[in-house]
């Protein structure tokens, strides 16, 4: 079975510039997370949808980025406009059915950089 | 709120060595708590889950149990191979909750 995909790998750009990534979770999965991660730290939760409604949002920095998961399947995650700040890795990760105990599938993440 | 607790790396083992990497937590309630490992160049993967106390979890020889007395779930692995450098995290999902929140992570290393 395909696993969670996202794009791009990686993606440089100027502070004050715009960003998307894109996700695409695992077929079937109803539940799809983006994380932050930092250089060095543990992934951070921005945004859970259930199918495509917004379950948790509270730890997205709602001024300048955005989220949308307008079909129930594939998502995409907007930075306008950027900060030095947000070099990070975005993953994405899907479960299933959303429960505590499912697991979650990450995907390979996208890195990036902002000058 | 919840958080997770990791010991500090990175941590430099030689093959065959015994592996201990400690976890604790604070959580309300009785949460679910995982290991994820990173693998260079690759995303995070499942290693082992526990969902309830005294419960272990296994997989690939690596061993966790949930002890709630402690509020711990320390990372075993009885002898480490090169293909086990890695990048180490301990989470929890809280009770009824669906959010991951992640320890820092510890960086293994593995040498012949």
């Amino acid at each position: 079975e395909a696993g969670v995909a996202q794009s791009p790998r990686y993606k440089i750009i100027e502070k004050r510039q715009s960003v998307a990534f894109w996700c695409n979770p695992i077929s079937g999965h109803a539940t799809l997370y983006w994380y932050q991660q930092i250089l060095g730290q543990g992934p951070k939760l921005l945004i859970q949808f259930q199918n495509n409604g917004v379950v948790d949002d509270s730890q997205l920095p709602k001024d300048r980025f955005s989220a949308e998961r307008l079909k129930g399947v594939d998502s995409t995650l907007k930075i306008q406009p950027a900060k030095l700040e947000d070099s990070a890795v975005y993953l994405c990760a899907s479960t299933f059915s959303g429960s505590f105990t499912d697991t979650q599938y990450f995907g390979p993440g996208t890195r990036l950089t902002v000058l | 709120g919840d958080s997770v607790t990791q010991m500090e790396g990175p941590v430099t083992l030689s093959e065959e060595a015994f592996l201990t990497i400690n976890c604790t937590y604070t959580a309300t309630g009785y949460p679910s708590l995982f290991w994820y490992v990173q693998y260079p160049g690759e995303g995070l993967q499942l290693l082992l889950k526990a969902t309830k106390a005294d419960d272990k979890g296994s997989n690939k020889g690596f061993e966790a149990t949930y002890r709630k007395e402690t509020t711990s779930f320390h990372l075993e692995k009885g002898s480490v191979q090169v293909s086990d450098s890695a990048v180490y995290f301990c989470a929890l999902a809280g009770a009824g909750s669906y959010q991951l929140t992640f320890g820092k992570g510890t960086k293994l290393s593995v040498i012949p």
